[in-house]
């Protein structure tokens, strides 16, 4: 019952540093997702991603890049970190979109200093 | 610009009264919602859903109302449990994306 599983939970990073957390699910699901959550604020979309090999930008993705060569994994990196980009990160996916629900990871709490 | 919005950032309710949730929305593709609850330290779990053919859906203390000619969503929970006490998000799938509000942090005083 893994579900979704994120890597690593907790990470401090220097500006400058760069660094991917990973996100893998088990379920079989096309679609796959990265949120942020600031204190205070909603999720805000990073970027997703519909299938293997194909990716696109969501509301926030300046300094993040990833990639999808598997369904299972979906990778975030993050390129000469910025105390901006301190937050929590969340990886999500469904199998059906429109009326699906998602699942998410348990978190990787980011702190850039 | 499909968006959802949570204007209540928090809320305090007593254990064993009701607590109402809501969510405002705009140009959603489908009428399809989803809450979502959040504990700390921890991802969201999907709660309850309700699409376009209800205007009512109902899971034990958790109901969620849909007004669409006012484009405005409720989640009810009666009775209100301190388990309860999380943030909760509404959300709206539309195309590839999900659309989150900024979530209600609600406080179930026993």
């Amino acid at each position: 019952n893994a579900g979704v599983t994120q890597t690593p939970k907790f990470r401090i990073l220097k500006i400058g540093q760069s660094m991917t957390l990973q996100c893998a699910q088990d379920m079989n699901h096309n679609y796959m997702y990265w949120y942020r959550q600031d204190p205070g604020m909603g999720l805000k979309l990073i970027y997703y991603s519909v299938g293997a090999g194909i990716t696109d930008k969501g509301e926030v993705p300046n300094g993040y890049n990833v990639s999808r060569s598997t369904t299972e994994d979906f990778p975030l990196r993050l390129e000469l970190a910025a105390p901006s980009q301190t937050s929590v990160y969340f990886c999500a996916s469904t199998g059906t979109i429109n009326t699906g629900e998602l699942f998410f990871g348990e978190g990787s709490r980011l702190t850039v200093l | 610009d499909q968006q959802v919005k949570q204007n209540s950032p928090s809320l305090s309710v007593q254990e064993g009264r009701i607590s109402i949730l809501n969510c405002d929305y705009t140009n959603s593709m489908f009428d399809y919602f989803l809450w979502y609850k959040k504990y700390p330290a921890e991802g969201p779990t999907f709660l309850i859903s309700i699409s376009s053919i209800k205007d009512k859906n109902e899971d034990g203390r958790f109901t969620v109302f849909l007004n669409k000619s006012a484009k405005h969503l409720s989640l009810h929970i009666v009775p209100s449990q301190p388990g309860d006490s999380a943030v909760y998000f509404c959300a709206d799938p539309g195309g590839n994306q999900f659309y989150f509000g900024t979530g209600t942090s609600l406080t179930v005083i026993p």
